[in-house]
């Protein structure tokens, strides 16, 4: 069965660092997502992805957040200079798109832990 | 704005016993609910989802939700729970007909005893 998958499964940087996530979504799938979850806390709701743009972003998903697809394949979360707040399992999801039967879920990558120390 | 409020953030039962995890929404449309599990360190896995065709969905592993709009609940129910059901679940909604994105609740830690 098709999956999302991600890498690096965990990634510890150092505060300030740049952190690069990726992200392979399934291949017929047009919506990409990033979600993260904070330790103990609920999932949230970073940013969608459509047609080669932002189609939309939460509060979180502040200026030193971006998100590309750079070679059709990949989906990369960047996130430019990191916080210790940043420390979260990040999730990328990927979605048909076409709204009926099957393609009506979103498919969950496993995660990447990330630890900013 | 969507909400979704999963009552009890630890559910303990004994194995065997029924599994009931709460989960009640705000939409102002007629949304799409989903269950999601996670095992301790892997990501989220569809349990179910209901998108407005039967209200009584069935889903994997036994589990099965109802579609209760007068009550806007979407509560999770397995019959005999097994200790591999030990988990946290959450509850999701969505827009229907599109790809929004999901938001979800705060999960429910579900611990099965001995």
């Amino acid at each position: 069965e098709p999956e999302v998958t991600q890498t690096p499964s965990h990634q510890v940087t150092q505060m300030g660092q740049e952190v690069i996530l990726r992200c392979v979504p399934i291949s017929n799938h047009l919506y990409f997502y990033w979600y993260r979850q904070i330790l103990g806390q609920k999932v949230e709701f970073l940013v969608s992805f459509y047609n080669n743009e932002i189609s939309e972003k939460s509060e979180i998903f502040d200026d030193q957040f971006s998100v590309e697809r750079p070679d059709g394949s990949n989906f990369t979360l960047k996130i430019r200079s990191t916080k210790l707040e940043d420390s979260a399992m990040y999730f990328c999801a990927s979605h048909h798109g076409t709204g009926t039967g099957r393609d009506t879920e979103a498919f969950f990558g496993q995660g990447t832990r990330l630890t900013v120390v | 704005a969507q909400s979704v409020t999963q009552l009890g953030s630890h559910v303990s039962v004994s194995e065997g016993a029924l599994v009931l995890l709460r989960c009640n929404y705000s939409s102002s449309v007629p949304p799409y609910l989903f269950w999601y599990v996670q095992y301790p360190n892997q990501g989220l896995q569809l349990l179910l989802k209901y998108t407005s065709a039967a209200t009584l969905v069935k889903g994997i592993n036994g589990f099965e939700a109802e579609f209760k709009k007068s009550e806007t609940s979407f509560h999770l129910t397995k019959p005999s729970a097994h200790m591999r059901d030990a988990a946290e679940y959450f509850c999701a909604v969505s827009d229907p007909g599109s790809a929004r994105q999901l938001t979800f609740g705060s999960g429910t830690q579900l611990t099965v005893l001995p």
